[in-house]
């Protein structure tokens, strides 16, 4: 059964840094992996989402990359800033079978 | 942008009532999905759809019923509600590739309380 984990599960930084948060998966045979950002009480937005023969994506500030062999997959965020603290989740896609999504990272970005 | 659509966004409602919380997609979406969330909490998928006169039940037990009679709509119908389920519902679409799920949109979300 896939399993998927976060680390950390919570990380609070100052302004300006650059983060990494991580996703790890048991099955490797993954059709794809997505990663979501939420926002207090809301519903999950898309922001980034990596085909399993691809080995990163990058929008804006974030940079996602997959490395289905060790399974893992780790989101970069750069010069972070308070409108980006909210709860990092990843889900993965595995053939034929729902997403299973990860506990989430929630971030803190302070002014 | 992610077309999908859910109604009411909260909702306090007394114990014993029928509810039907409505979801709705614009993008021709086969897969439709229902989660629900408990704050601070993970997801947990409730009900899923493949189409139309498709319904699933999924990993967490729920006392609530599906129906997909079109395409683009999904509601979840709880016959009489309880304070246990007072949470947040989450309703989601994906078009299938091949042999797996494509990307995923989300919707805003219902935030019932029963009192």
């Amino acid at each position: 059964k896939q399993e998927v984990t976060q680390i950390p599960a919570a990380l609070s930084v100052p302004e300006g840094e650059n983060l990494v948060l991580n996703c790890s998966f048991t099955d490797s045979a993954i059709y794809n992996l997505q990663w979501f950002r939420q926002d207090p009480g809301k519903g999950l937005t898309s922001l980034l989402l990596i085909q399993s023969s691809q080995r990163e994506q990058t929008s804006g500030r974030l940079n996602a990359s997959l490395d289905k062999s060790s399974g893992r997959s780790t989101l970069y965020i750069a010069a972070s800033q308070p409108g980006d603290s909210a709860t990092y989740l990843c889900a993965v896609s595995l053939y034929g079978q729902n997403f299973v999504f990860g506990p989430g990272t929630r971030l803190s970005v302070l002014p | 942008e992610a077309d999908i659509y859910q109604t009411p966004r909260y909702l306090v409602i007394g114990t014993g009532k029928k509810i039907t919380l409505e979801c709705s997609q614009t993008m021709g979406h086969d897969k439709m999905y229902w989660y629900q969330q408990d704050p601070g909490m993970e997801l947990h998928l409730i009900h899923y759809s493949y189409g139309v006169n498709s319904t699933e039940k999924g990993d967490l037990s729920s006392e609530s019923t599906v129906s997909r009679i079109r395409t683009e709509h999904f509601p979840l119908t709880l016959e009489s509600a309880r304070p246990s389920h007072t949470s947040q519902y989450l309703c989601a679409s994906s078009a299938p590739g091949r042999g797996g799920n494509t990307e995923a949109f989300f919707g805003q979300g219902t935030r019932l309380t029963v009192v």
